[in-house]
């Protein structure tokens, strides 16, 4: 595997479902995202991690949970969610570096979220 | 809050033609600003990124320019060809670097007509 990669790729659940989007990078970085992308809006990021830590949650909902167990690896948690919440979930990593920070950012192919 | 605007939202030329497609921000205190391209259902593909410091970076046919000060990037794709048919997002690391998440504009949808 190379690059960063998304499982599912698709998605279906009820409002009541508690269901997971795992998300893995191979290009040995110690930063990654979550972002979602509606229809009809930009792209919008919910998560982000640096060296495993969460250092900025841009006001998501509860019912959306992240995860990272190491800097490979991303979870996103979902429970209890809306109609509103079916979306394309997209994952991206980069490399940071303390005090000047590259941030070239490389994505997922992502998510597609529909809950019903 | 930084706000990224891209013009046109849709653009639709005949394949061999020379285009640009525009990327402005509201707020230049940006670290840097990369290109992207997304095709229907998938991910983002990363075209190009520019720091701030620099003015311009190429790639192949693609050529992207930054003017901090105005707060405005330029994609220019020469001799467009059909493969090169998605939508191109602009996107904006706001602070001084560090794990920062980007901004996006809505995009370009490009269609190159054989």
């Amino acid at each position: 595997e190379t690059g960063v990669t998304q499982t599912p790729r698709h998605l279906v659940m009820g409002m009541t479902n508690k269901k997971s989007l795992k998300c893995e990078q191979h290009l040995g970085h110690n930063a990654m995202y979550w972002y979602k992308q509606s229809a009809k809006k930009p792209l919008e990021l919910m998560f982000v991690y640096s060296l495993e830590e969460r250092v900025e949650n841009n006001s998501v909902p509860s019912r959306f949970s992240p995860e990272c167990p190491n800097s490979s690896h991303l979870f996103l948690h979902l429970h209890t969610l809306q109609p509103e919440d079916s979306a394309l979930y997209l994952c991206a990593s980069s490399q940071v570096f303390a005090g000047v920070g590259y941030n070239e950012q490389f994505f997922g192919p992502g998510t597609r979220l529909t809950v019903l | 809050k930084q706000e990224v605007t891209q013009i046109p939202a849709a653009l639709s030329v005949p394949e061999g033609e020379n285009l640009v497609l525009n990327c402005s921000f509201t707020d230049s205190a940006i670290y840097n600003l990369q290109w992207f391209r997304q095709d229907p259902g998938k991910g983002l593909t990363s075209l190009l990124l520019i720091q701030s410091s620099q003015r311009e970076q190429t790639s192949g046919r693609l050529n992207a320019s930054l003017d901090k000060s105005s707060g405005r990037s330029t994609l220019y794709i020469a001799a467009s060809q059909p493969g090169d048919s998605a939508t191109y997002l602009c996107a904006v690391v706001h602070s001084g670097g560090g794990a920062d998440g980007l901004t996006f504009g809505k995009g370009t949808h490009l269609i190159i007509q054989p």
